[in-house]
């Protein structure tokens, strides 16, 4: 039972373009979203969170948008870089036991130059 | 600023020894959780600590033992390795309960059993 699901496994963009990764999760108790992203051979570090109460969250170059009615998260980068080349992971928290993140399988990121 | 620290960061097991993988943290956090990554899974919960001296089990915690000592060490433990423990295991803490606290992780230690 997935409740967090990252149905792309891979992205490939051009360097200057909107990325746009997307995330589903099933568990209506998740009160807050977190995307983390992954360079190879190091652990994963925290990019941007959102609150379900909220629908959009902005950081620089990298928003996250909830719809809570279709159960579903989407983090844009703009503009996209070669350094945002990396494995980014969708997380739930909450659902009950809420100091444990459930997370998605992750999405490859390539930003091409 | 060291942040979580995992060693080793390499081994390589044979079928049926024992090792132990340490993580430690100088963020003075109270929560601290072990995870295994391994190809097209993400990253799956093995057990995690909500302060020293407590420990609970996570989704994957079969074949896995841990303990929390001191605050700032968490400690998994394998006591026969089999070859489906070949995975790459991380380490995080966060600073408290909190659903919009982020979980700081390590590097990982790459565990290949043979």
């Amino acid at each position: 039972d997935q409740q967090v699901k990252q149905n792309s496994p891979s992205l490939s963009v051009q360097e200057g373009r909107i990325s746009i990764l997307n995330c589903d999760y099933t568990n209506s108790m998740f009160d807050y979203f977190l995307w983390y992203k992954k360079y190879p051979a190091e652990g994963p570090t925290f990019l941007i969170s959102i609150s379900s109460i909220k629908d959009k969250n902005e950081d620089g170059r990298f928003t996250v948008f909830l719809n809570k009615s279709a159960k579903h998260l989407s983090l844009h980068i703009v503009p996209s870089q070669p350094g945002d080349s990396a494995v980014y992971f969708c997380a739930a928290n909450g659902g009950g036991s809420n100091y444990k993140l459930t997370f998605g399988k992750g999405t490859l990121l390539t930003v091409n130059p | 600023n060291a942040g979580v620290t995992q060693t080793p960061k390499f081994r390589v097991l044979k079928t049926g020894q024992s090792m132990t993988l340490l993580c430690a943290q100088d963020m003075n956090h109270e929560y601290m959780y072990w995870y295994r990554q391994d190809p097209g899974m993400g990253l799956r919960l093995i057990h995690y600590s909500v302060g020293e001296g407590t420990t609970a089990k996570g989704e994957v915690p079969d074949g896995y033992n841990v303990s929390r000592l001191k605050k700032q060490n968490f400690l998994l433990g394998l006591e026969s390795a089999a070859p489906s423990q070949t995975s790459v295991y991380f380490c995080a803490s966060s600073y408290s309960r909190g659903s919009n606290q982020p979980q700081h992780f390590g590097d990982g230690t790459r565990l290949s059993i043979l």
